[in-house]
């Protein structure tokens, strides 16, 4: 079966400093991958996704960056981190079946 | 383009009554439709979704939902709701073809309180 990580569960960090998160799927092959930011606990704002290996589509301008090294692992990151930055972060990932499934998400706080 | 409206905030409900959580969509084509739920600090999980078939799909925990093509709504429903089922509910739409990586429209979620 498929599973999905992200880590960490919870981060918090100052004004300006870096950021990287992690997610990793098991059990699949070549998925599709996204990066959500949830705000307040209500809707997903999609961030990025990846159809493959180094294949990066932005939606949403920002300071935020992502990549995706290897085939089921996929990184969201900064370099100067801002206020507006905090969130939930949520990764997914899809195959065939057109569901997403997501991972336990990270909350990123940034003070 | 797709997009999809979920028109209530909030919903509350008495344990052990009906619940309907509603959402509309707009495609160009024919819809992917699927129901996410998410509990406080978590990820969200698949319910339940419409590619095509009966109108009606049964999903996860007693949840179903209809897909109403003229009305373009899919909306959520459950006969008898448990106070466990408080949590926020999200519809999402994906038009077809295969196209844009599979990538969903989400609603902006529904807070479902079930009272004892």
């Amino acid at each position: 079966s498929q599973t999905i990580h992200q880590w960490p569960a919870t981060l918090v960090q100052p004004v300006g400093s870096p950021l990287s998160l992690e997610c990793t799927v098991e059990g699949t092959s070549n998925p599709n991958l996204y990066w959500y930011r949830q705000a307040a606990g209500r809707g997903l704002q999609l961030l990025f996704y990846s159809v493959g290996i180094g294949q990066i589509s932005s939606e949403v301008p920002q300071n935020l960056s992502a990549s995706r090294p290897q085939d089921r692992q996929f990184i969201l990151s900064s370099k100067k981190l801002l206020l507006s930055d905090s969130g939930f972060y949520l990764c997914a990932w899809t195959f065939s079946s057109d569901t997403q499934y997501f991972g336990p998400g990270t909350r990123l706080t940034v003070l | 383009a797709q997009s999809v409206a979920q028109p209530e905030d909030q919903v509350n409900v008495a344990e052990g009554n009906p619940l309907t959580v509603k959402c509309t969509y707009s495609v160009s084509g024919n819809p992917y439709l699927f129901w996410y739920v998410q509990y406080p600090n978590r990820g969200l999980q698949f319910l339940l979704k419409y590619i095509t078939g009966d109108n009606l799909v049964k999903g996860s925990y007693g949840f179903e939902a209809e897909f109403n093509k003229s009305q373009t709504s899919f909306h959520l429903k459950k006969p008898s709701a448990l106070v466990s089922d408080s949590a926020l509910y999200f519809c999402a739409v994906r038009d077809i073809p295969y196209t844009n990586a599979g990538k969903s429209t989400f609603g902006d979620g529904t807070t479902l309180t079930v009272k004892p």
